[in-house]
């Protein structure tokens, strides 16, 4: 089956850092999800990129959709405390929004204030 | 956003009996709804998709005589996980797509934490 390669599996950083991550494909997907997941919740959807190339922001959130449909990255700039928790990417290999996502393994982030 | 509820929050069984979970789209009609299981520091695994009427459709390893679906109505559907073992104790989350439009992405619930003892 499909797989997503997520990095980096942790990260501890000072408020105020910019903050990168990626995910990558073994095999082509036609949409990808960014969400933050807090302890004890459910995922919560930052951004969702459905073309090849197309870069989407969301306040300090920006995330690409790479041109060979194999990877994604998310960047948070100008971190701060709130920033806390699992992220993660999710990938749709075909079809609209009734078929399922495959998610990568998360990274944790720690903002030190 | 759209708001989707599960209860119980949190759950504790004895080996052996079955818990219901239940999944609420409060302020949609969710046309399909999606069951995760997440262990500790984990990613989330689908475990089935159920489309409001029909059958549910589980991934591969999940038995489906063991985690009973069903999505009776366009707000509710339902996770029974029968003759439960520690095995089983995870966190379940659910989430419901809106019918309308391609591109709509599905709302996750709060999750469900579930223990076995």
């Amino acid at each position: 089956g499909q797989q997503l390669n997520q990095s980096p599996q942790s990260m501890f950083i000072q408020e105020g850092e910019d903050v990168s991550m990626n995910c990558t494909s073994s095999s082509i997907f036609n949409t990808w999800l960014w969400y933050k997941q807090d302890p004890g919740e459910g995922p919560v959807l930052l951004i969702a990129l459905y073309k090849a190339g197309e870069l989407t922001s969301n306040g300090r959130l920006t995330a690409q959709f790479g041109i060979t449909r194999k990877d994604s990255f998310l960047n948070i700039s100008a971190s701060i405390p709130s920033d806390v928790g699992i992220y993660f990417c999710a990938g749709r290999g075909h079809g609209g929004s009734n078929y399922k996502l495959t998610f990568g393994k998360g990274t944790l982030l720690t903002v030190n204030p | 956003g759209a708001v989707v509820s599960q209860h119980p929050s949190w759950v504790i069984c004895k080996s052996g009996t079955s818990v219901k979970i239940e999944c609420r789209s409060l302020d949609f009609q969710a046309t399909t709804m999606f069951w995760y299981r997440q262990f500790p520091k984990q990613s989330l695994m689908l475990m089935a998709t159920s489309n409001e009427g029909s059958k549910a459709t589980y991934e591969q390893g999940v038995e489906k005589d063991k985690f009973l679906i069903n999505h009776a109505s366009l707000t509710l559907s339902t996770l029974t996980v029968t003759s439960a073992h520690p095995e089983d104790s995870s966190f379940y989350i659910c989430s419901g797509k809106p019918g309308a439009g391609r591109n709509t992405e599905a709302f996750f619930g709060q999750g469900t934490r579930l223990t076995v003892v």
